[in-house]
């Protein structure tokens, strides 16, 4: 257990529709970031903030957005959904400002189905 | 854009001899590199990770060596155990930059 946890586990929507994905870092860790895998392909990272404020930007559609609250939780919203949306969804979290030294620790993800 | 590529989607080794897991990229800027575990249904975990200042880093059955002019990485599982068998990820990033860049994976299986 990573400390990380990522709700919901599944999601199932159709094209069109809007949802949002919910993580919560490891106590005491201040960047989230989450990341992006569709069948077959490796991570794709998205986007990282760290202690409430957007910290790096990755390959995130606009059709994307994220945030991160006060208590450092973060979600991730998709919306104007397709069906190459469909993917599994991790958040992961480290301590600091992101040094890419710092090590991620991952949640179990969050599996969307468009249809 | 594939920064990073790990050619081989699956490999099996026996139990008990040398698994080799490989990682090409493409970026000279990358500076540091990562291996990252991943079970069914769980998150990946980190494994192990090598700063370009080093050609390899150790930490028990795991050996990681870095060819910066080959552009090329690979993991080195001695001796492989059935409960090594998972998708291993090769990761890359520049330091500082938190962009890391994963590879697409090799499942490893150890058979008893």
């Amino acid at each position: 257990d990573s400390g990380v946890t990522q709700t919901p586990k599944h999601l199932i929507t159709a094209t069109g529709q809007r949802v949002t994905l919910r993580c919560s870092p490891r106590s005491g860790d201040l960047s989230v970031y989450w990341y992006q895998q569709s069948l077959d392909q490796g991570l794709q990272f998205l986007i990282q903030y760290y202690n409430g404020e957007e910290r790096a930007k990755g390959n995130i559609l606009e059709r994307f957005s994220a945030q991160q609250f006060p208590d450092l939780h973060s979600e991730l919203n998709l919306s104007s959904l397709e069906l190459g949306d469909s993917a599994l969804y991790f958040c992961a979290s480290s301590p600091h400002s992101g040094l890419s030294t710092d090590t991620q620790y991952f949640g179990p993800g969050t599996r969307l189905t468009v249809l | 854009d594939q920064q990073v590529k790990q050619n081989s989607p699956s490999l099996s080794v026996q139990e008990g001899r040398i698994s080799i897991l490989n990682c090409d990229y493409t970026n000279s800027m990358f500076d540091y590199f990562l291996w990252y575990k991943k079970y069914p249904a769980e998150g990946p975990t980190f494994l192990i990770s090598i700063s370009s200042i080093k050609d390899k880093n150790e930490d028990g059955r795991f050996t990681v060596f870095l060819n910066k002019s080959a552009k090329h990485l690979s993991l080195h599982i001695v001796p492989s155990q059935p409960g090594d068998s998972a998708v291993y990820f090769c990761a890359a990033s520049r330091e500082r930059n938190n962009d890391m860049r994963f590879g697409a994976g090799t499942r490893l299986t150890v058979k008893p």
